[in-house]
């Protein structure tokens, strides 16, 4: 049981939006850099999104990521069937001194 | 160009200790601010994080599997060793090392290496 919460899965049709929320708590979300990775079946997972809202170059803008306390949020616009994946966020938990991930998301684009 | 590549055995037996070796590539391990983690997978299941060894050897480990596992560095072999003692079926999943950045964002991953515990 992951200490960082996800919706197990998320859907929308082509060209729509879609968000994925990452709830944790103060020991980590709310004072530490939030990470999203994107990871496709038989694939490692790729960076998507690091310290909270940036993304790596080659990034395309229609990923955005958001930190509001504890909880952050991917964001996903102008959905492509290629988006289709698993979706993980990551960030670093003081009290327990150890990296955490999200349970997980899985994208469905209809 | 920084890669890291996973290695060691594709099967081991209930109550063996499981070694598996990170080979890195386009940076140091003595760099200041240099880690690398090892994350593991279950079939079909999330990523669960095991242990981050820093440039200066200071080591983290999950909780929940810090009396199981240790993590160390070979700067002269450009490696970073993870073992895992008690090895269980629940342990089977693909093993992965990464690049961990200096704000905790982990980029690039290895392939994995995909380790079946049974008898």
């Amino acid at each position: 049981q992951s200490v960082l919460t996800q919706p197990p899965s998320v859907s929308a049709a082509p060209g729509q939006k879609v968000t994925i929320s990452c709830s944790g708590s103060s020991s980590n979300i709310e004072n530490n850099y939030v990470s999203w990775y994107q990871q496709f079946p038989g694939t490692a997972p790729k960076l998507l999104i690091y310290e909270n809202n940036r993304r790596p170059s080659g990034i395309p803008d229609r990923f955005s990521g958001s930190k509001s306390g504890t909880s952050a949020t991917l964001g996903i616009t102008g959905l492509q069937t290629g988006d289709e994946a698993d979706y993980y966020c990551g960030t670093w938990d003081a009290s327990l001194r150890a990296e955490e991930f999200g349970g997980g998301t899985k994208l469905t684009v209809l | 160009q920084i890669t890291l590549k996973e290695s060691g055995p594709t099967l081991v037996k209930p109550t063996q200790t499981l070694t598996l070796t990170c080979t890195i590539s386009g940076f140091s391990l003595t760099s200041s601010g240099v880690a690398v983690s090892w994350i593991r997978q279950p079939p079909g299941k999330a990523l669960e994080w095991l242990a981050l060894i820093y440039w200066d050897d200071d080591k983290y480990y999950s909780p929940s599997l810090k009396t199981r596992l240790t993590i160390t560095k070979d700067t002269s072999k450009n490696q970073v060793v993870l073992t895992m003692t008690n090895m269980d079926p629940v342990d089977t999943a693909t093993y992965y090392c990464a690049y961990r950045k200096i704000y905790g964002d982990y980029e690039p991953w290895g392939q994995g290496t995909l380790v079946t515990v049974s008898s």
